[in-house]
């Protein structure tokens, strides 16, 4: 699976739009771009994946670029309860297809 | 979406004792499951993926014998660590993949099982 970038940090502020880049400029055509998210001390829960096109479902935005070779999570209004690690994650093979996590980006926001 | 339980949510044993660690998923069949641990302040590192009915497969560096994984039933994978050291503390993570429901195919992680050996 191709290998992805995030920055390790972001700050940002309750009630604004929060927007974490990934980039995965080795991306195949058949992988999707999945996000995970993982609060402190928990399991990481499903956000959202797309292939091509942008996706948007009750918590999140995904907008992958028409080379996909990046992509952008957009949570439209942070929450404090949104704080978390945020991964990336490129994958070809569905849900029954091992999941390798990166660093990921610490999100936290600010009141 | 599915929900996957894991039992228990934390556990303290002596060194050299064995531990099991259970995975249920809630309301879907689960045909693969996988196993991951995660030291403090590190990310997620895969150690084995389970197949219900079959061996497990396990990532270069996990030790096979001393992480046992049991997978009988599509609702059910147990990970035994046997002969627990203070090294094998860590946070160990379950998820499972459906079996084709539409709109599954995403993977679904349980709480996560806090192991502490003294």
């Amino acid at each position: 699976d191709a290998k992805t970038t995030q920055p390790p940090s972001m700050d940002c502020a309750e009630g604004r739009a929060a927007n974490l880049p990934c980039n995965h400029s080795t991306i195949s055509g058949n992988e999707y771009v999945y996000w995970y998210r993982q609060i402190h001390s928990q399991g990481p829960q499903y956000i959202i994946h797309g292939l091509k096109n942008n996706e948007t479902n009750e918590m999140a935005s995904l907008i992958i670029t028409e080379d996909r070779k990046s992509s952008t999570l957009i949570l439209p209004h942070a929450t404090l309860r949104d704080t978390a690690v945020y991964y990336c994650i490129v994958s070809s093979g569905g849900s029954n297809y091992k999941l390798t996590f990166g660093k990921g980006t610490l999100l936290t926001v600010n009141p | 979406g599915a929900v996957v339980s894991q039992h228990p949510s934390w556990v303290i044993c002596k060194s050299g004792t064995s531990v099991k660690i259970e995975c249920r998923s809630l309301d879907f069949q689960a045909t693969t499951m996988f196993w991951y641990r995660q030291f403090p302040k590190q990310s997620l590192m895969l150690m084995a993926t389970s197949n219900e009915g079959s061996k497990a497969t396990y990532e270069q560096g996990v030790e096979k014998d001393k992480f046992l994984i049991n997978h009988a039933s599509l609702t059910l994978s147990t990970l035994t660590v046997t002969s627990a050291h203070p090294e094998d503390s860590s946070f160990y993570i379950c998820s499972a993949g459906g079996t084709g429901r539409e709109g599954y195919n995403e993977q679904f992680f349980g709480p996560g099982t806090r192991l502490t050996v003294l």
